[in-house]
C-alpha cells in the first residue's frame, strides 16, 4: 500500500535555530501534499497544501515566512521551521492522497516531534 | 461552510462490548466521508471512507461505519471492541464539488477500551 515517509521523528532544537522536515511518498506520486500540526489536545490544524512545481497555498494565521515549504518533486516535500521558538513546539504530520482523486483517502507520515529550548 | 463534529471527546467500552464513536457533518451537497485512527506518536491511518452506494461501509480491523444522509451522520461502529482498539479517531469530510483536495477534520475522539 501507500507509504509516507518522514523525517526526523523527533528533533530537539534551539531557540532561534531552523529545522527541516521531509516528507516522501515512497512508491506514488504526490502532486499535492498536506502539513498539519497537532496540538496537545489532540485537533489537527492544516498548516499549508504543498503543490509540486508551484508554491504552497497557507491556511490563514500560518506564517509562510515562518513555515517555509518547498515540494520540489513529487515524491519529496519539505517543511522548514524558521528561527524556531518555544511555541512552535508541537507534533508535524504530513500527508498525501495517494492518488490525484477526489475520493483517495490520505496516507499520512507517523510526524515529527519538535522539541525548541 | 464545510464542518465535522465529533460531539465525544472521550468514549470508553468494555472490552467484547460493541463500540460507536459518533461523526456528523455539514457539507453542501454529497460529501466523501473517512474515518482514521492515531496511535501514540504516529501519524494517522485510514480506516474506511464512504463514497457512494451502500450505505454501511466495512474497513479495517473489523470497523464499519453507517452513512445517514438525513442525519447527517457517519458514525463508526465496531460489534466487539479490543483493547488494542484504544487510539484517537478522527472523522473527515471533503466537499468533492470544491476546488480543492482539502480535508475538514473534526476534533478527534479517545476510545478507550477496558479489560
Amino acid at each position: 500500500g501507500a507509504v509516507v515517509s518522514q523525517h526526523p521523528s523527533r528533533v530537539i532544537c534551539k531557540s532561534g535555530t531552523s529545522v527541516k522536515i521531509e516528507c516522501r511518498s515512497l512508491d506514488f506520486q504526490a502532486t499535492t501534499m498536506f502539513w498539519y500540526r497537532q496540538f496537545p489536545k489532540k485537533s489537527l490544524m492544516l498548516m499549508a497544501t504543498s503543490n509540486e512545481g508551484s508554491k504552497a497555498t497557507y491556511e490563514q494565521g500560518v506564517e509562510k515566512d515562518k513555515f517555509l515549504i518547498n515540494h520540489a518533486s513529487l515524491t519529496l516535500s519539505t517543511l522548514t521551521v524558521t528561527s524556531a521558538h518555544p511555541e512552535d513546539s508541537s507534533f508535524y504530520i504530513c500527508s498525501a492522497p495517494w492518488r490525484d482523486r477526489r475520493d483517495s483517502p490520505l496516507h499520512f507520515g507517523n510526524g515529527t516531534r519538535l522539541t525548541v529550548t | 461552510a464545510q464542518s465535522v463534529a465529533q460531539p465525544e471527546d472521550q468514549v470508553n467500552v468494555a472490552e467484547g462490548n460493541p463500540l460507536t464513536v459518533k461523526c456528523t457533518y455539514s457539507v453542501s451537497g454529497n460529501p466523501y466521508l473517512f474515518w482514521y485512527v492515531q496511535y501514540p506518536n504516529r501519524g494517522l491511518q485510514f480506516l474506511l471512507k464512504y463514497i457512494t452506494g451502500d450505505n454501511l461501509v466495512k474497513g479495517s480491523y473489523g470497523f464499519e461505519a453507517e452513512f445517514n444522509k438525513s442525519q447527517t451522520s457517519f458514525h463508526l461502529k465496531k460489534p466487539s471492541a479490543l483493547v488494542s482498539d484504544s487510539a484517537l479517531y478522527f472523522c473527515a469530510v471533503r466537499d468533492p464539488t470544491s476546488g480543492t483536495y482539502k480535508y475538514i477534520f473534526g476534533t478527534g475522539t479517545r476510545l478507550k477500551v477496558l479489560a
